[in-house]
């Protein structure tokens, strides 16, 4: 079956960065973009970029721009995200989750979330 | 950026009863429009992706509808698992956006 793990619990400080993986299995990585959401605590979901497993390529969104890097290893079929430049209202869950090249199988399956804590 | 405001933010609802959230985007999304719920501490699960296509294994008294601009998910009859949060999601234009939620709660 289609599972996706995330790697455990982060706490960094203020300006320093953090990687958080996602671990596939049960489908083929390359056929399905990787996306990464956040929620901060109490709040909704945002949407914080793509990457294609297959190419390498990535799609961020503006707000990350500069400060988020996406990356895969697909002899693991696992995906990357790294958020650097920390801030308190970085304090966030961060889901993987997959989605379709095209159409509207978007987001069908979900990591657990790796919650990131940024604290002086 | 095309934003997404759903309503109501809130809701006190009874067992039995029938619930409509709505999902308005600023502009045209198509039908790329997906509703998802989230219980407390656990991950979102999509319900409907498509605008109205109910994910497989998802109860038939959630349903979704909706064109262009204006979305709607509903409960025909609320049972007390989808006490919840609810979000909707266009994926017709980036960034993707998210609506902000909408709670509802046992009256």
């Amino acid at each position: 079956q289609v599972q996706l793990v995330q790697s455990g619990a982060e706490v960094k400080k203020p300006g320093a960065s953090v990687r958080v993986s996602c671990k596939t299995s049960g489908y083929t990585f390359t056929g399905y973009y990787m996306h990464w959401v956040r929620q901060a605590p109490g709040q909704g979901l945002e949407w914080m970029g793509w990457i294609n497993p297959n190419s390498g390529a990535t799609n961020y969104a503006q707000k990350f721009q500069g400060r988020v890097t996406m990356t895969r290893d697909t002899s693991i079929a696992t995906a990357y995200m790294e958020l650097s430049s920390l801030r308190s209202d970085d304090t966030a869950l961060y889901y993987c989750a997959r989605a379709y090249v095209t159409g509207t199988l978007v987001f069908d399956y979900w990591g657990q979330g790796n919650l990131v804590t940024v604290s002086s | 950026d095309i934003q997404m405001t759903q309503s109501p933010s809130a809701m006190s609802a009874s067992v039995g009863d029938r619930v409509t959230i709505t999902c308005r985007a600023s502009q045209g999304i198509s039908n790329y429009l997906a509703w998802f719920q989230q219980k407390p501490g656990k991950v979102p699960k999509r319900l409907i992706y498509g605008t109205s296509s109910l994910q497989s294994g998802v109860p038939s008294r959630f349903s979704g509808s909706g064109s262009g601009t204006e979305f709607s998910l509903t409960i025909s009859s609320l049972q007390p698992e989808d006490f919840a949060t609810y979000y909707c999601l266009q994926h017709n234009t980036y960034p993707w956006t998210f609506g902000q939620g909408t709670k509802v709660e046992i009256k």
